[in-house]
């Protein structure tokens, strides 16, 4: 079993719609969680980080942890056509001295116009 | 503006060669990682440094070899015994060295070898 499970997709949504965007986890050690989005032929980039349990918002975006649950989402609202990317969710554990973040295999998002 | 900064974008190579990728870093971060990404699989790690003239392997690091001689630069090298180099390759770095950094990655090189 994978330390982190994300359905690959590809998830379709017509422009608008609230994409809901998911990972889950087996290794309660995870406190860094992060998302990152990657277009095509293109390096990641972060798009958020949230520190243990909680919600955090950065304009249509939001994710959300559950660490009693081992589920991690993002939240996309008013889905646009440039929302178009693979997502890729990450985390890691405070004890890691190494910095290693633990990837899942991404989800590909297509926002049809 | 900082960034990481991968070259060339596009490589190919026949096999048996050895082949480097640059990547350079002007963002100040101490610790600096290769990943190798392909369809299906996610982002697997290949060497990680945290210090000049430090390095570690990590989960895939046969057929690769790295150098960390400046604090800017990182090349991984591709050698011929790696069994399937043709990938989508990654270079990131992150200020800290501890699990709480967040990576800034680069553009990618796409390697191609035939």
């Amino acid at each position: 079993q994978k330390e982190v499970e994300q359905d690959p997709g590809p998830l379709s949504v017509p422009e608008g719609a609230i994409v809901s965007l998911n990972c889950t986890y087996s290794n309660s050690a995870f406190q860094y969680f992060m998302w990152y989005r990657q277009y095509s032929r293109k390096g990641p980039e972060l798009l958020m980080y949230t520190y243990s349990s909680g919600n955090k918002e950065d304009g249509r975006f939001t994710a959300q942890v559950d660490k009693s649950s081992k589920y991690i989402s993002l939240f996309i609202r008013d889905s646009q056509p440039s929302d178009s990317a693979t997502y890729l969710c990450a985390m890691s554990a405070p004890s890691s001295n190494t910095g290693k973040l633990i990837f899942g295999q991404g989800t590909t998002l297509q926002v049809k116009p | 503006d900082g960034g990481i900064t991968q070259s060339p974008k596009y490589l190919f190579r026949k096999e048996g060669q050895n082949v480097t990728l640059s990547c350079e870093q002007n963002l100040n971060h101490d610790a600096m990682y290769w990943y190798r990404q392909d369809p299906g699989q996610g982002l697997r790690l290949i060497y990680y440094s945290q210090i000049v003239n430090d390095f570690q392997k990590g989960d895939i690091a046969e057929g690769y070899s790295v150098s960390r001689e400046k604090k800017e630069s990182f090349p991984l090298t591709v050698t011929s015994a790696q069994k399937n180099p043709t990938a989508f390759y990654l270079c990131a770095s992150s200020q800290g060295r501890d699990g709480d950094s967040p990576l800034h990655f680069g553009n990618g090189t796409r390697l191609t070898v035939t």
